[in-house]
């Protein structure tokens, strides 16, 4: 039973235009989640997160999306850069933190 | 701020061997969590640690797998003995506290291979 899901395991972008993540979760307990980037041979690192409270939080060029109604998060980068290229992991959190299976991101210079 | 330190970072065993991680959190960090990350999935909590005493290890195999953190700082994560399924990325993550809005920091992982 997966209660958080990113059914995009990979997706390719141009440099320069915007990458949009998304992540579908089924538990409406969840009140808080996150978004981690994870490179090759590192662990995952904290990227942006919002509280259930508020439906959009911005951190430079990201920004995270939240729609309770539907349950769903997604992750915007704009623009996006070469050095966005990792695996990006959503979260969510009720008592612990459950994580997506993950969605490799590609910029394409 | 040094970062959450794992050793080893890579082991290759055989089944029914037995193998132990360590992991030292980043300092002053009381909440301590292990992660276990089969290939092709999100990172699932195996067990955390608030300072020296278990918080949550409802998914850890207990039957297998044991870990401890003996005076609150440093932990290890033991199995014994393991089994082909136990192949995976074992990251140790810290925070600050345990609070619903604290930020977990991940160590690089120590990869297992069981053969």
């Amino acid at each position: 039973d997966q209660q958080v899901k990113q059914n995009s395991p990979s997706l390719s972008v141009q440099e320069g235009r915007i990458s949009i993540l998304n992540c579908d979760y089924t538990n409406s307990m969840f009140d808080y989640f996150l978004w981690y980037k994870k490179y090759p041979a590192e662990g995952p690192t904290f990227l942006i997160s919002i509280s259930s409270i508020k439906d959009k939080n911005e951190d430079g060029r990201f920004t995270v999306f939240l729609n309770k109604s539907a349950k769903h998060l997604s992750l915007h980068i704009v623009p996006s850069q070469p050095g966005d290229s990792a695996v990006y992991f959503c979260a969510a959190k009720d008592e612990k933190l459950t994580f997506g299976t993950g969605t490799r991101l590609t910029i394409i210079p | 701020e040094a970062g959450v330190a794992q050793s080893p970072r890579y082991k290759i065993i055989e089944k029914r061997q037995s193998v132990a991680f360590w992991c030292n959190p980043i300092s002053g960090h009381a909440t301590l969590y292990w992660y276990q990350q089969i290939l092709g999935q999100g990172p699932k909590l195996l067990i955390q640690f608030q300072n020296n005493g278990v918080v949550d290890d409802s998914q850890l195999p207990k039957d297998r797998f044991s870990a401890e953190r003996l005076k609150g700082v440093d932990s290890t994560l033991k199995i014994q003995p393991a089994k082909l399924e136990d192949s995976a990325v074992y990251l140790c993550a810290s925070s600050l506290v345990a609070g619903n809005t604290d930020t977990q920091y991940f160590g690089p992982g120590t990869r297992l291979t069981v053969l």
